[in-house]
């Protein structure tokens, strides 16, 4: 089973901040690796597939970089609406997640 | 636009069975993959069936083959998962998603979600 490892776990930033999260593959996974963001009580959101390709209607401070086992989402200015839970999810071989990592107000 | 409608889920014994329903709308229904995620509360998500177009192609993860059955009727743009033998660690809110096109195995939409609670 190919497992997935986020961090940080939790990341308090402030408005205007960049922030980036990390996601690495147990092994490689191409750039068959997706990004999610989560609000509570709400379904996942797909931002970004295949690495880097940016899910039409997300907003283009939203990035995603890597290949092989090293993944990152970085978004370059947040705003109050990004405040969430982030999920990576690899589709190289059935799927996992994960373990998410929530961005918190600093 | 694309909806899906999950339902079905309540409240449960353990050892008992339960079928969730979803409810797929705003898409050819029949032309996409789609899967059942669960995420446990609190907790972060877990994929557990995949069903081609067809319903030709199934995936399980370990946690719930052999208990666990997705199907689906393309007549009715629905998609099913049968629960049995429940457990109180099958507890969660369970997602229908699509599946992106081929050959990208992501999940683009994704219903509300339905809760599953499996208690005495």
């Amino acid at each position: 089973d190919i497992q997935m490892t986020q961090s940080p776990s939790t990341l308090s930033a402030s408005v205007g901040d960049r922030v980036t999260i990390t996601c690495r593959a147990s092994q490689s996974i191409y750039s068959w690796l997706a990004w999610y963001q989560q609000k509570p009580g709400k379904a996942p959101k797909l931002l970004i597939y295949k690495a880097s390709s940016l899910e039409s209607g997300v907003p283009s401070r939203f990035s995603g970089s890597g290949s092989g086992t090293e993944f990152t989402l970085t978004i370059s200015s947040l705003q109050p609406d990004d405040f969430a839970s982030y999920y990576c999810q690899q589709y190289n071989t059935y799927w996992t997640f994960g373990q998410g990592t929530k961005v918190e107000i600093k | 636009q694309v909806q899906l409608v999950e339902s079905g889920g309540g409240l449960v014994k353990p050892g008992g069975s339960l079928r969730l329903s979803c409810a797929a709308s705003g898409f050819t229904f029949s032309d996409y993959y789609m899967s059942w995620i669960r995420q446990a509360p609190g907790k972060g998500l877990e994929w557990l069936s995949y069903i081609s177009n067809s319903g030709s192609t199934i995936y399980y993860a370990d946690s719930v083959k052999g208990r666990f059955t997705i199907f689906r009727d393309n007549t009715k743009n629905s998609l099913y998962l049968d629960m049995n033998s429940l457990r109180a660690e099958d507890t969660a809110v369970y997602y229908c998603a699509r599946v992106g096109p081929f050959p990208n195995d992501y999940f683009d939409y994704w219903g509300p979600g339905t809760l599953v609670t499996v208690s005495s």
